[in-house]
């Protein structure tokens, strides 16, 4: 069973630039959560998606945003990127809400 | 505020000598509590899942041991191995919200 794919694995963008990350969860999988990891701040959650529906959300600004098709892959998009937007983005898949997260190899941002 | 917090931080033990690492957390009740185990660059893998009414759970090597009156868990990790050099992160999902809170981690390494 192939697990949780997330592409690219790296990227490197400019400042004011925007980027958008893949995330395909793992089949039958209707959950993806997608978490922001820097070492001054470790893991942080930005949002969960279910059933092509944004369920929560955490304390990023509006320049984060993402979306879950109907095949349950999701994309997330960060706008008018920052220097401190440079960090591991990963992606986690379940197979309901709340159960346990199965987490991609992570996209790794560096924003110049 | 729901809050996580490892110790110690970061942790240098030799090889074959066994370690234990703490989390403690903030509010309760809680959904569950995970152990992930990071390597640099990659995605956390779960190592132990316990609900509340759980005392310990096992897999392989590392023990996970839950104490809800204290609000507190450690890993215990026996017989280390070079291969166990990584970050462990705890984790928590709390009821009425299925965003999970991630400590900051305990950085583990092994030496020969």
């Amino acid at each position: 069973k192939a697990g949780v794919t997330q592409t690219p694995r790296y990227l490197i963008k400019t400042r004011g630039q925007q980027v958008t990350l893949s995330c395909s969860p793992i089949s039958g999988h209707r959950s993806v959560s997608w978490y922001q990891q820097t070492p001054g701040q470790g893991l942080q959650f930005l949002f969960e998606y279910f059933s092509e529906t944004q369920r929560n959300k955490g304390n990023f600004p509006g320049r984060f945003s993402g979306r879950q098709f109907s095949n349950s892959r999701s994309e997330m998009n960060v706008s008018t990127l920052e220097l401190g937007d440079s960090a591991l983005y990963l992606c986690a898949s379940s197979p309901m809400r709340a159960d346990e997260a199965f987490f991609g190899q992570g996209t790794r941002l560096t924003v110049v | 505020k729901n809050q996580v917090e490892q110790s110690p931080q970061s942790l240098i033990i030799l090889e074959g000598k066994n370690c234990t690492l703490q989390c403690n957390y903030t509010v309760s009740p809680f959904s569950n509590l995970r152990w992930y185990k990071q390597d640099t660059g990659r995605g956390p893998v779960s190592l132990t899942i316990m609900t509340f009414s759980e005392n310990t759970k096992s897999n392989g090597r590392y023990t996970a041991t839950l104490d809800a009156d204290t609000k507190q868990s450690s890993l215990h990790i026996t017989a280390s191995q070079l291969s166990d050099s990584a970050s462990y992160i705890c984790v928590v999902s709390f009821f009425g919200n299925e965003k999970l809170t991630f400590g900051t981690g305990t950085r583990l390494t092994i030496i020969p």
